[in-house]
């Protein structure tokens, strides 16, 4: 059974940092993209960032850039999503998602807050 | 960055009905790289339609998408209860990628 498990949201103050995880068991880890989505409350869904099977960058959403940084452990078939300089506009839901071309699976999300 | 458009905002239908949901680009997007996703209050999405006009696993042939270049639908043949839900388009031929705003399928 494939299983995207994200973690590491919570309340941060504005100006800091958080970096969340995605644990994958289920599939061939190093086989596929991965994707961070968000989704602010009562909003659409943004794409993040993504990351390539070999760690190559698929880029970074203009929202983010130069603050949010994607990387990935195949050994530990984790995808991380380190975020600096959080700002209000960051609150969400966070998912990631696996796929190339599209997101054939996605994980229920971990929350961020960011509120002084 | 190309900028998806869906309409209608908001779709009020009744079960049986047929459900047409468009999505428009801003530049031309790759047919392999348009797709189409379900979200339920509470739940993560789930991908209906890859490649514009290929159905995911598991998912009914009642869903299906066509288009090219920058104009895509997705229809909903016959609708069941099940099926009110909020749907996005996606292209991921391009980065940034970049999500619709959503079209809402509500029951009339």
């Amino acid at each position: 059974e494939v299983q995207l498990v994200e973690s590491g949201g919570g309340l941060v103050q504005p100006g800091r940092s958080l970096r969340l995880s995605c644990a994958a068991s289920g599939f061939t880890f190093d086989d596929y993209a991965m994707h961070w989505v968000r989704q602010a409350p009562g909003k659409g869904l943004e794409w993040v960032s993504g990351i390539g099977r070999s760690s190559a960058g698929l880029g970074y959403a203009d929202s983010v850039k130069g603050r949010f940084t994607i990387s990935r452990d195949n050994a530990k078939n984790s995808v991380y999503l380190q975020m600096n300089s959080l700002r209000a506009e960051d609150t969400a839901l966070y998912h990631c998602a696996k796929g190339f071309g599209s997101f054939d699976f996605w994980g229920r999300g971990t929350l961020v807050t960011v509120s002084s | 960055e190309i900028v998806l458009t869906q309409s209608p905002g908001t779709l009020s239908l009744s079960p049986g009905e047929r459900a047409t949901l468009s999505c428009r680009a801003s530049q031309s997007v790759s047919s392999s790289y348009l797709a189409w996703y379900q979200q339920k209050p509470g739940q993560a999405p789930r991908l209906l339609i890859y490649g514009a006009s290929s159905r995911a696993t598991g998912i009914p042939d009642r869903f299906s998408g066509s288009g090219s270049g920058t104009d895509f639908t997705l229809t909903v043949s016959r609708l069941e209860p099940e099926d009110f839900a909020v749907y996005y388009c996606q292209q991921c031929g391009t980065s940034p990628y970049t999500f619709g705003q959503g079209t809402k399928l509500e029951i009339k």
